[in-house]
């Protein structure tokens, strides 16, 4: 059983280029969760989705950033316009029954964006 | 919302000593509270949890406590090892759709 998988590892961008970070989680779970982590920092939550749908955005910047999870496919967590501050390292985890339950993380994407 | 607080945020003690983190958390309604062990570059990985009906939770070196009416909680780690080394987060869930870190502590043992 593969576990939850993210892609890219490493993603360079330009100050004003897009980014998008996938992640697919483990096989049979249907709660996918964002966080970002700056360096020597605490895991900070952006995003929980469920198949289809943005159940709890409270976490994410009202602009640029934007997260999706379709009925076929990874979830992808977009960045528009990037700047220096978006520079971390972001990780994808999944549940199978929710926040109350173990969280399953995949490697992270380490943004960097010069 | 829920705001986790952990101490200390550095941690070093000599090999086979005990090991002791404390958090607090803010939301009397958490009821869910895992640790998890960061290596350096690696991904969090999930060491023990707890819910609020249980006062303590053991696993071989590590335990956890509960104190749902002071609102802490408290990660114990006994004969420690260097491969014990890492960041060591806690978290609380106030509700059914997120999971509030604590800001970490960096745990180093001195062979």
């Amino acid at each position: 059983n593969a576990g939850v998988m993210q892609n890219p590892r490493h993603l360079v961008r330009r100050r004003g280029q897009e980014a998008r970070l996938r992640c697919s989680p483990m096989k049979g779970h249907s709660h996918v969760y964002w966080y970002r982590q700056l360096p020597e920092e605490g895991l900070k939550f952006m995003v929980y989705l469920q198949k289809e749908n943005i159940i709890d955005e409270s976490g994410m910047p009202k602009e640029r950033f934007s997260a999706e999870f379709p009925k076929e496919g990874p979830s992808i967590l977009r960045i528009q316009q990037v700047v220096r501050g978006d520079s971390a390292a972001y990780f994808c985890a999944s549940s199978g029954q929710g926040a109350g339950y173990e969280q399953y993380f995949g490697p992270g994407t380490r943004l960097t964006v010069t | 919302g829920e705001n986790v607080e952990q101490h200390p945020s550095t941690l070093s003690v000599q090999e086979g000593d005990s090991a002791v983190i404390k958090c607090t958390y803010s939301d009397s309604a958490s009821n869910y509270f895992p640790w998890y062990k960061q290596e350096l570059g690696k991904r969090p990985q999930l060491i023990i949890d707890i819910r609020s009906n249980v006062g303590e939770k053991k696993d071989q070196r590590i335990a956890v406590t509960l104190n749902k009416t002071a609102k802490h909680f408290s990660l114990h780690i006994t004969e420690t090892q260097p491969e014990d080394s890492a960041v060591y987060f806690c978290a609380a869930t106030p509700d059914y759709d997120k999971v509030i870190f604590g800001p970490g502590t960096s745990l180093s043992v001195i062979p």
